[in-house]
């Protein structure tokens, strides 16, 4: 089974910064790597497909970055909006895995 | 208007089992992969499994943590993906979500299952 481990766990940041979430692979998934976000009572928010295209709708600060083993998402000048789980999930190898999250607060 | 609907979670005492539905509408159903997610209270998310179109045969795949528990299956007559969950423990307490394709770009909303005597 591949694991994914992000970095990191958690973060506290204030509005307008820029925030860089990483996720590595045990072994290499190639491109298949996906980013979500997941606010409380809502359902998990699809952010970035395939490690950089941009999913429709999705703001303009949100990117992917990353191949192989190494991943990133940033989000740029941070928004209140943006309290929330980041989730990375691969779906390169059966089985297929999510990461364990990385909590972010707005100060 | 794509939309998934989970339904049948509930309370359901260890050893019993239980049938979710993942309901699609606004898409064509039967073209679409579909999948199982989990997230345990006050957990990440966990991939449970999938089942894919009739086009690529119809076969499902699971988690270790389920396989051989938990089947997936599909009505494309009536756009409803199901998981049938059986011999169900308390680790199995979560709430179960479905998402359209190998990588969820519309999500259900959610059921709660809860295994407790």
């Amino acid at each position: 089974e591949i694991v994914l481990t992000q970095s990191p766990d958690f973060q506290s940041v204030t509005p307008k910064e820029k925030v860089t979430i990483t996720c590595r692979a045990s072994q290499s998934i190639g491109s298949s790597l996906h980013w979500y976000q997941h606010k409380p009572d809502q359902s998990p928010k699809l952010l970035i497909n395939y490690a950089s295209q941009s999913f429709s709708g999705v703001p303009s600060r949100f990117s992917g970055s990353g191949s192989g083993t190494d991943f990133t998402l940033t989000i740029n000048t941070l928004e209140a909006e943006d309290a929330a789980t980041y989730y990375c999930h691969q779906s390169s190898t059966l089985p297929y895995t999510f990461g364990q999250g990385t909590k972010l607060e707005i100060k | 208007e794509v939309q998934l609907v989970e339904s049948g979670g509930g309370l359901v005492q260890p050893g019993r089992s239980l049938r979710l539905s993942c309901t699609g509408s606004g898409f064509t159903f039967g073209d679409f992969l579909m999948t199982w997610v989990r997230q345990a209270p006050g957990m990440g998310l966990e991939w449970v499994g999938f089942i894919r179109s009739k086009s690529y045969g119809g076969t499902s795949e699971y988690a270790a943590s389920v396989k051989g528990r938990f089947t997936i299956s599909r009505d494309d007559s009536k756009s409803i993906a199901y998981l049938q969950m059986n011999s169900l423990n308390a680790e199995d307490t979560a709430i179960y979500s479905c998402f359209r394709g190998a990588f969820g770009d519309y999500w259900g909303q959610g059921t709660l299952v809860t295994v407790s005597s």
